[in-house]
């Protein structure tokens, strides 16, 4: 069972630029997605896209295209997500999962990244 | 997608049956493969969501069988024929039919 290890919490002033980290031990993305889903504090989930490694294949969200990027690095089964220009409504939870056809089979512990000045 | 959870909030006894209803605002079958892409995702406080139910009506490993799952098209219904202290939490409906999946609003169920 793959499991997904996720980079530690952040806070970042409005503006600035945030990247998090989603590490698989136990195994590798293989040709699953690696795909994000945050969640304001206090409210639902909403998924942001995901990117496949094995095919350099990433997509997004309409709300999030252009400020929103996916890379991986298959030599060390990780997986990454940055936000630029973050604004307090980015204030979240963020979780990585790896999933095929929108169907995760492995979750990260999510991080949370405060936006405060 | 629309996806409307009801109720938002579901008080229930232990031992009592519940129901969670989910709408979405276009049908999620699928005609070319028979499937309707609706998943049924438990979020425990301070957990990351787990997988309930998945294409309607198929439970996931490990997932009791107190769990249960049905509908097509445009309606959905989770159930729980007996509610257990342990199933305390956030329950979400999730469609994968279009991309990007969206999520129903979640229904809060607490033990009275």
């Amino acid at each position: 069972q793959v499991q997904l290890v996720q980079s530690g919490a952040e806070v970042k002033k409005p503006g600035s630029s945030v990247k998090v980290s989603c590490k698989a031990s136990g195994g590798t993305f293989g040709n699953y997605s690696v795909s994000w889903v945050r969640q304001a504090p206090g409210q639902g989930l909403e998924w942001m896209g995901g990117l496949i490694p094995l095919f350099h294949i990433d997509t997004y969200a309409q709300k999030f295209e252009g400020r929103v990027t996916f890379t991986a690095d298959e030599s060390t089964s990780t997986g990454y997500m940055e936000i630029i220009g973050l604004t307090s409504d980015d204030t979240a939870v963020y979780f990585c999962m790896r999933e095929r056809g929108g169907l995760p089979d492995s979750w990260g512990q999510g991080t949370l990244v405060t936006v405060s000045s | 997608i629309v996806m409307t959870q009801t109720p938002l909030s579901l008080p229930v006894t232990p031992g009592e049956p519940a129901s969670i209803s989910c709408r979405s605002s276009e049908s999620l079958f699928d005609s070319d493969d028979g499937i309707s892409y609706l998943d049924w995702y438990l979020q425990k406080p301070g957990q990351s969501p787990q997988l309930l139910i998945y294409t309607a009506s198929y439970r996931a490993s490990g997932v009791p069988e107190r769990f249960s799952g049905s509908g097509s098209g445009t309606d959905f219904t989770l159930k729980i024929s007996r509610v257990e202290a342990e199933d305390v939490g956030v329950y979400y409906c999730v469609q994968r039919i279009d991309f990007p999946p969206t999520f129903g609003q979640g229904t809060k169920l607490e033990i009275k």
